[in-house]
């Protein structure tokens, strides 16, 4: 069974500054690995996604994630951060081959950035 | 362009009483995903359904929740009776490929 773990369950940074969100997974076959985000009293919102190809994926709001299959991680980067980016950001690893999209979330990262 | 609609946004009730959550998928979507959203357990898929029919409902917690899709565009969740440990935020999710989801803002549920 997939699993995900984002050990960080809080990250606070100052504006402009760069931060990384940490995400590692297990599997036992091929994955499709997302980062979603979520601000307050909303939904979830996909950031990025990585499905094949290149392993550094590019997102919106100028975050990317690099997929590393040795290290079973996918971590988020943004090199400058700004206020808004305050939220919930949440790793998600789905199987490659279910033909559906069963994700499996994990716990979540808060992100808080200061002035 | 409308996103994912739920209804109602806030949700309060007794113990025992019967609750209905309702979701609107984006026009051409065919997948729907029902979450439920607690402190203690994050975000859990609850079920999901394929043009309209349940490809997977071992999320569901027990006999007292069941979910519909009654037309292409329309789902609803249902709880009889509530609980108190049934409150929680419900989202649900849309798709048009399998691939990316499209949550809505989620009803937030509160069993007395």
């Amino acid at each position: 069974a997939q699993s995900v773990t984002q050990l960080d369950s809080q990250v606070p940074v100052f504006e402009e500054a760069p931060v990384e969100l940490r995400c590692n997974y297990s599997s036992s076959v091929s994955v499709y690995l997302f980062w979603y985000v979520q601000y307050p009293n909303q939904g979830l919102q996909l950031l990025l996604k990585y499905l094949s190809g290149s392993t550094l994926v590019k997102g919106i709001n100028g975050f990317e994630a690099e997929f590393n299959k040795s290290q079973t991680s996918f971590h988020l980067r943004k090199p400058s951060v700004h206020i808004s980016d305050t939220a919930e950001y949440f790793c998600a690893v789905s199987e490659g081959n279910t033909g559906f999209q069963k994700l499996v979330f994990g716990t979540g990262t808060r992100l808080l950035v200061s002035p | 362009d409308a996103g994912v609609i739920q209804s109602p946004r806030h949700e309060v009730t007794e113990m025992g009483q019967e609750v209905t959550l309702r979701c609107k998928l984006i026009s051409g979507h065919n997948s729907l995903f029902w979450y439920r959203q607690t402190m203690m357990r994050g975000l859990e898929l609850l079920i999901y359904f394929n043009n309209n029919v349940p490809i997977d409902d071992s999320g569901m917690p027990e006999d007292r929740f069941s979910a519909k899709m009654p037309n292409a565009s329309f789902s609803t969740l249902k709880i009889q009776p509530s609980e108190p440990r049934d409150s929680a935020v419900y989202f649900c999710a849309s798709s048009p490929d399998g691939d990316t989801q499209y949550f809505g803002p989620g009803t937030r549920l509160t069993v007395l």
